[in-house]
């Protein structure tokens, strides 16, 4: 079945180095996926997205990329910062009859002072 | 983008009652969707609640025991029917406008 998945469970880094996060999906037809950044008691928030006809996309100190070839996808933090420890998703949109939103299983990113 | 009003933001039932969980939408949206994350898992998506029409079902959730309405644009709810402990997690909604967000949650736990 559809599957999104990520290598690493947790993630710490030094504050101010840059974080890698990485995702791999599986339905090679999924064509937007999304980062989401969830803090303790809170819901998903939104972080970037991209469509599968990009490779790379840049926001505010994040970069996703994306690799079709592979079905691999990857958020990149620069400057690492206390508030940016949170559990982060990757989620891909499948296109089957209608849309939906399937979600990674989630890396804790602990930034270590 | 759009606010998800979602309430009650938690809450303690008994085994064998049922809890309804109301989403509210600050603007009108295309899709909304239900979704439960257990404590320190990610999401699982539950249904896309479909505007006047029966939710679409994910393989593992059914009707009967997950009733979702949706009877406009900017609102749903989900019920959870006759619970048991396992029901115990936290149950999300989200919306998609220009991009997929989410409601707050609601933390469910049951005794």
């Amino acid at each position: 079945g559809e599957s999104v998945g990520l290598h690493l469970p947790t993630l710490s880094v030094q504050e101010g180095d840059n974080s890698i996060i990485n995702c791999a999906y599986s339905n090679s037809a999924s064509d937007y996926f999304i980062w989401y950044k969830q803090e303790s008691g809170k819901g998903p928030q939104f972080i970037i997205d991209i469509r599968s006809n990009m490779d790379k996309r840049q926001g505010q100190r994040v970069t996703v990329l994306l690799n079709k070839t592979v079905k691999h996808l990857s958020l990149q933090i620069a400057a690492t910062q206390p508030g940016d420890s949170a559990v982060y998703f990757c989620a891909e949109k499948t296109t089957s009859g209608t849309y939906k939103y399937i979600f990674g299983t989630g890396t804790r990113l602990k930034v270590l002072a | 983008s759009a606010v998800i009003s979602q309430k009650p933001s938690r809450d303690i039932c008994q085994r064998g009652t049922s809890l309804t969980i109301q989403c509210q939408v600050d603007s009108q949206v295309t899709m909304m969707f239900w979704y439960r994350q257990q404590p320190g898992q990610s999401l699982t998506l539950i249904a896309t609640a479909n505007q006047g029409s029966e939710a679409t079902y994910e393989s593992g959730f059914v009707i009967d025991k997950f009733p979702i309405s949706r009877p406009n644009l900017t609102f749903s709810t989900l019920t959870v029917s006759n619970m048991s402990p396992e029901d115990s997690s936290i149950y999300l909604c989200s919306a998609v406008g220009a991009e997929a967000f989410f409601g707050q949650g609601t933390r469910l736990t049951v005794v």
